[in-house]
């Protein structure tokens, strides 16, 4: 069965440390990824995305992630993390088409 | 701006009195979603429309219903909401696309109070 999980519920880093949210998939084809980010009372906002290619996908604020498929693992970094990224942060997975599976999601806290 | 637009922000509803949660898309996207999100929870699909066609997940209760007139709206409906639907409803849309695999676009949800 296809699942997304993010090991972590909350994380609270420094603002100017480095971040990184892990997230592991199973799945048993090639799987398409997306890493969203939600802030509080609003809706999705894409971060990034893999679909195939370079492993090292860049995406929106300062964003990346790497595709490591011999560990099934799609983690969201950043080198310099900014009071405004505190939010939840979700990994999802596309199956079947269209439909989305998302992870559990993690609460990032920027302490100042 | 081309986005999704989800009206109204936040509902207060009765229990047991029906609601109408409504969606719009300038993208012109053939899909359409609705999700549940509970607090601290991941969402929650609980139907989608690939143009006119309704599908429903195996899950999502009877009490809930959706209707698209057009390309452009989705309508959430939820016929008797009880304390447990009390939750952000988040709308999605994609293009589409047969035998492609798209990128989901939010609105920014409306958040659902049943007193």
């Amino acid at each position: 069965a296809q699942s997304v999980t993010q090991p972590d519920i909350h994380i609270t880093v420094s603002e100017g440390a480095s971040l990184e949210l892990r997230c592991n998939y199973s799945y048993g084809a090639t799987p398409y990824l997306f890493w969203y980010v939600q802030s509080p009372g609003q809706g999705l906002q894409l971060l990034l995305k893999y679909f195939s290619g370079d492993t090292l996908v860049q995406g929106i604020k300062g964003f990346e992630a790497e595709f490591k498929r011999s560990q099934s693992s799609f983690n969201l970094r950043k080198p310099s993390v900014h009071w405004s990224d505190a939010a939840e942060y979700f990994c999802a997975v596309i199956y079947n088409f269209n439909k989305f599976y998302f992870g559990s999601g993690t609460k990032l806290n920027v302490k100042p | 701006d081309a986005m999704v637009i989800q009206n109204p922000r936040y509902q207060v509803t009765q229990f047991g009195k029906p609601v109408t949660l409504s969606c719009s898309q300038t993208l012109n996207h053939n899909v359409m979603y609705w999700y549940q999100q509970k607090s601290s929870q991941a969402p929650k699909l609980l139907f989608h429309y690939y143009d006119k066609d309704f599908n429903n997940e195996a899950d999502t209760p009877d009490n809930f219903q959706s209707r698209r007139p057009n390309t452009s709206f989705c309508f959430l409906d939820i016929r008797s909401p009880g304390l447990g639907d009390a939750a952000m409803y988040l709308c999605a849309t994609s293009r589409g696309q047969r035998g492609s695999t798209d990128t989901q676009y939010f609105g920014p949800g409306t958040r659902l109070t049943v007193l």
